[in-house]
């Protein structure tokens, strides 16, 4: 059984504080995509990453592939209390679209 | 990208009862995929819906208790059977290739 472990769960920061959230697997991902979902909607794509060692930024938000393709990271900068919400990873092994979904993190940013 | 239309968007049911999920695509997709989400959880893959052949069921999840129906590239449905209140939970529909997209989800309460 495939698994993605990702950490923390639960995550209540002070607006201005960096944090990292992180997805680790024993498994190898062709891709691992990072999620945002509010309450009330389904999950929007924030970023895809491919390539083993690939770092990708979306404004304060930096998220790193590692080199072996089994773990990810997502880094956000200076959270703000919009940046609040559930945020997933989810690895795909080929290319039929079925995707494996850590726990998920929610995020708590307050002003 | 693709545009995901999900109805209803939340419904109460009584236990015993059947509720069918409506999803429409804004274009052809061969694969279209059906979780279930827990309120502040992650989401738990049912099966994936393929045109013009029986869906394949993730395990734990059974075609009596969740039949689905793939009748063309931009449409399916998916049956809660004989609902229970375990079956309280958000369900999503979504399309996928290299990443996903999802419909905003049925929360549904089983009463």
């Amino acid at each position: 059984t495939q698994l993605l472990e990702q950490s923390p769960q639960f995550l209540s920061i002070q607006e201005g504080e960096n944090l990292t959230v992180y997805c680790n697997s024993s498994s190898v991902f062709s891709s691992l995509q990072w999620y945002r979902q509010e309450p009330g909607e389904g999950p929007v794509l924030l970023v895809t990453v491919v390539t083993g060692g690939e770092v990708k930024k979306l404004k304060r938000l930096t998220f790193q592939f590692g080199d072996a393709r089994k773990d990810s990271s997502l880094h956000i900068t200076a959270a703000q209390p919009g940046d609040t919400g559930l945020y997933l990873c989810a690895g795909q092994t080929s290319n039929t679209g079925k995707l494996i979904f850590g726990q998920g993190t929610t995020l708590q940013v307050k002003p | 990208s693709a545009v995901i239309s999900q109805k209803p968007s939340r419904d109460i049911c009584q236990r015993g009862t059947s509720l069918t999920i409506q999803c429409q695509v804004d274009s052809q997709v061969t694969m279209m995929f059906w979780y279930r989400q827990q309120p502040g959880q992650s989401l738990t893959l049912i099966a994936t819906a393929n045109q013009g052949s029986e869906a394949t069921y993730e395990s734990g999840f059974v075609i009596d208790k969740f039949p689905i129906s793939r009748p063309n590239l931009t449409f399916s449905t998916l049956t809660v059977s004989n609902m229970s209140p375990e079956d309280s939970s958000i369900y999503l529909c979504s399309v996928a290739q290299l990443e996903a997209f999802f419909g905003q989800g049925t929360r549904l309460t089983v009463v």
